[in-house]
């Protein structure tokens, strides 16, 4: 069984300020790891995803993750935030190649102070 | 690329009608689409799995006949609330992928229902 654990359900920086939004999956098979952003009242749209090629990936907005075996974690970051960044980051597992059934976290919303 | 509709994205009705909701891939072939609920301030919850021409997959605890779930072309499935009660008041979204990406999910808008 696959699932996926986000810690601090909100997190606020200042305007400027570096993203740090944590994820730490658990899978019994190498994974497919996946980030999303939701805007109030709007579905979810992808931010990067990571499916075994290069450990950093690079996604829209500016925002990349890292690929850690070791750690089991997928953190999404970005190096300064923008008030535009303010919505709610969903990181998702599933079970790779040809596994269409993906696991969401409960969630972070992110806060931009001016 | 990658494109998903949903419509209408706000819906109201009175108990005891039924609602459909459409989810459309614009610019691909979706073989799979999924039907997420999601409470406020909650993650998603995934209520069925569709393939076209198929049977959906439903999850447990998910009553099948409750929401009617229809995948009968590439680019279009549909969502029927039947028999609509005020806990059915959500936010549904649906999702799709497709042949050369299945692991990949691109979401639609999502559909907010409110039964009175």
């Amino acid at each position: 069984a696959q699932s996926v654990t986000q810690l601090g359900s909100h997190v606020s920086v200042s305007e400027g300020a570096l993203v740090l939004l944590r994820c730490n999956y658990s899978s019994s098979v190498p994974p497919y790891l996946f980030w999303y952003v939701q805007y109030p009242n709007q579905g979810l749209q992808l931010l990067l995803k990571y499916t075994s090629a290069a450990t950093l990936v690079k996604g829209i907005n500016g925002f990349e993750a890292e690929f850690k075996k070791s750690e089991t974690s997928f953190h999404l970051t970005k190096p300064s935030a923008h008030m535009s960044d303010a919505a709610e980051y969903f990181c998702a597992v599933s079970e790779g190649r040809g596994y269409q059934k993906v696991t969401f976290g409960t969630g972070t919303k992110l806060q931009v102070i001016p | 690329g990658a494109v998903v509709s949903q419509h209408p994205s706000r819906v109201i009705c009175k108990s005891g009608t039924s609602v459909k909701i459409e989810c459309r891939s614009l610019d691909f072939q979706a073989t799979t689409m999924f039907w997420y609920r999601q409470f406020p301030k909650q993650s998603l919850m995934l209520m069925a799995t569709s393939n076209e021409g198929s049977k959906a997959t439903y999850e447990q605890g998910v009553e099948k006949d409750k929401f009617l779930i229809n995948h009968a072309s590439l680019t279009l499935s549909t969502l029927t609330v039947t028999s609509a009660h005020p806990e059915d008041s959500s936010f549904y979204i649906c999702s799709a992928s497709g042949t050369y990406e299945q692991e990949t999910q691109y979401f639609g808008p999502g559909t907010r229902l409110l039964v009175l």
